[in-house]
């Protein structure tokens, strides 16, 4: 059993490519998120799903795009990357009836 | 709106002695809350949650925390400091919209 698994787990991009992080679970979770993790700021929203191909805004949603096609993956695309981004990205996802959020191991990314 | 604040940024407490992690949430519905802990460098482990049945929720590690809504707080508790439990503590809300938020952490320093 797997859990919630990101890829990749190390990137560098140089500032204006593209990339996307992809999250993968195999718990059947209704919800996912993104978060990214800078130092001092916990652990800010990016965006989240409650459900196949639903997508809404969290905290911090600039520069970000996301979508949610298969239940069990939740993409986060970096459409012109920035030195703004450079961060820690988690995933993670849980279930409403039976809440306990499940995190990946983080993605570094950092943009030069 | 949904929100979680964490009143201590940084707490220093002496092994053996008792350790107080402050949490005020907001909600417009009875939430879900859990504490989540961040060694450095490591992933996020949940230490314990409240969905809604006993108010006084025991974790692993000895933590244990308790609801009251009448104060809208979460607060932690551990009877006596361990070296080992020197990390950051987020204290995390999952409302019923399906939105996960975190406080933005505090920092645990536990002297021998």
């Amino acid at each position: 059993n797997a859990g919630v698994t990101q890829t990749p787990k190390f990137r560098v991009l140089k500032t204006g490519q593209s990339m996307t992080l992809l999250c993968a679970q195999d718990m059947n979770h209704e919800y996912m998120y993104w978060y990214r993790q800078d130092p001092g700021m916990g652990l800010r929203l990016i965006h989240y799903s409650v459900g196949e191909g639903t997508t809404a805004k969290g905290e911090v949603p600039d520069g970000y795009n996301v979508s949610r096609l298969k239940k069990q993956n939740f993409l986060l695309g970096l459409e012109s990357a920035a030195p703004s981004q450079t961060s820690v990205y988690f995933c993670a996802s849980t279930t409403y009836r039976f809440p306990e959020a499940f995190f990946g191991q983080g993605t570094r990314l950092t943009v030069v | 709106a949904q929100s979680v604040t964490q009143l201590d940024s940084h707490v220093s407490v002496s092994e053996g002695t008792p350790v107080l992690l402050r949490c005020n949430y907001s909600s417009s519905y009875s939430p879900s809350l859990f504490w989540y802990v961040q060694h450095p460098n490591k992933g996020l482990q949940l230490l314990l949650k409240y969905t809604s049945a006993a108010t006084l929720v025991k974790g692993i590690n000895g933590f244990e925390a308790e609801f009251k809504k009448s104060e809208t707080s979460f607060h932690l508790t551990k009877p006596s400091a361990h070296m080992s439990d020197a990390a950051e503590y987020f204290c995390v809300v999952l409302g019923s919209t399906g939105k996960l938020i975190f406080g933005q952490g505090t920092t645990l320093q536990v002297k021998p």
